[in-house]
This record gives C-alpha cells, structure tokens and sequence, in this order.
C-alpha cells in the first residue's frame, strides 16, 4: 500500500471552499485514490474515488494531476456539519482491508 | 438508501466477560468487516469475512476473538474474555463485491466499554 501524507489539520469558515491535499509519492500503476470522511462518534463514509484527472460527485471533487503523486479533495462552500476527519487511502482496488492513517481534522468554525 | 446496522450502540461489560457485537450488513452485499477505533485514534482493521469464512485478519484478531454469519442477515464479533485494553469503538463494515475495495458501508459503531 502507497504512503500517504496529510495535513494533521485544517481550519475553515463556513461558506468558504476547503481543499484537502494528500501527498502519495510512491502510487502505483494500479492505485486509486480513495477519501473516506468521518463525524464524530460515527463510522466512516466514503466519499469519493478517482484514478486519475477529475472526478466529481454531489459531495466533493478530487483532483489528480497527471503525474498521480498527490491529489486534492475540495468541499465546496462547507459549512458547519462538514466538521470531521478525512482519510486519504491509496491502493488497488481489489484491495480487501482499508489501512486508515490518522486523516486530516476539519474543523468548520462560524 | 440501505444502511449497516449495529446493536448495541453502547456495552458496557465487566473484565473477563464474553461480549458479542452484532452487525446487520447490507442486504445484497458479499464482504464482511469488523475495524476498531480506540478512543483518540485510528481506526483499525480486524477481520474481513467471505463466503462464510475469514479472508484475512490482523494481529489483533487473535484468539479472543471469533466472527460469525449465523444466518443470512446477522454478523457478529465475539470477544471471549474481554480485557481493559478492548474497550474501544466497534465498527461492522460490507461490500458488494470484490473490485472496489474502499466502497466499504460502514455501521454507526457499538461503544464497547470494559471495567
């Protein structure tokens, strides 16, 4: 499984846009980069999945630059409720176990 | 939308006593899982369950524990004799098939506390 490497945290302000960004300098060929995003108290969620360039959903966006070494996870105008960890994972999709990291710590503020 | 279900929420159980966590995956999903969360940190990997065996666990998964699909529906983890160091947050997680590894549905968790 390729190392990732996050920001420990990261503060915002409601209504702003977030960009997470996860380091993965060693992905390999067959990798792809997974977000997993996770509340207080409550199991983790996946959020989102890309192999390379862009991919959007009704969540979020994630972008790969072509050389695949880091990607970044964008919330558009969060707000409050968007306070949680997020996991950056990397590794083949047939992949079994998730190995979560310690994530980043979204903290969302007024 | 279907959702991974868990009871109890919160269980609270004396050193020594076996537990048992119980899981509802989603209906039509294959893989099974059980991860951990010690308070304060990550989360991690116990066990994956398919066609009614254990495809790979940790090294946390040792002896103590045991899974089990007793009918179609029900998932559960066992834990023989527990100890302080289990307490932690229990979390069930499915999947529908092979190829998409990380699209794993997690429960809400069940609260284990040993005293």
């Amino acid at each position: 499984l390729a190392k990732t490497t996050q920001p420990i945290s990261m503060d915002s302000y409601e209504g702003q846009e977030v960009n997470i960004t996860c380091s993965h300098n060693n992905i390999a060929t067959n990798d792809y980069i997974t977000w997993y995003q996770q509340f207080p108290s409550q199991g983790p969620r996946f959020i989102i999945q890309g192999y390379k360039t862009k991919v959007t959903n009704e969540v979020a966006s994630l972008f790969i630059p072509a050389d695949r070494k880091s990607s970044t996870l964008s919330l558009p105008r969060v707000s409050l409720s968007d306070t949680a960890v997020y996991y950056c994972l990397v590794g083949e999709r047939r992949d079994d176990k998730i190995i979560f990291g310690k994530g980043t710590r979204l903290h969302i503020l007024p | 939308e279907p959702e991974v279900t868990q009871t109890p929420s919160h269980q609270v159980t004396q050193m020594g006593q076996e537990v048992i966590l119980r899981c509802v995956p989603i209906s039509n999903h294959l893989y099974f899982y059980w991860y951990r969360q010690i308070l304060g940190q990550k989360v991690e990997f116990l066990v994956s369950f398919y066609n009614n065996e254990i495809s790979e666990k940790s090294e946390i998964f040792d002896d103590q524990f045991s899974v089990e699909r007793p009918d179609g529906s029900n998932f559960t983890l066992k834990i023989r004799s527990t100890k302080l160091e289990d307490s932690a947050m229990y979390f069930c997680a499915s999947k529908l098939t092979g190829t998409g590894a990380y699209e794993q549905y997690f429960g809400p968790g069940t609260r284990l506390t040993v005293t």
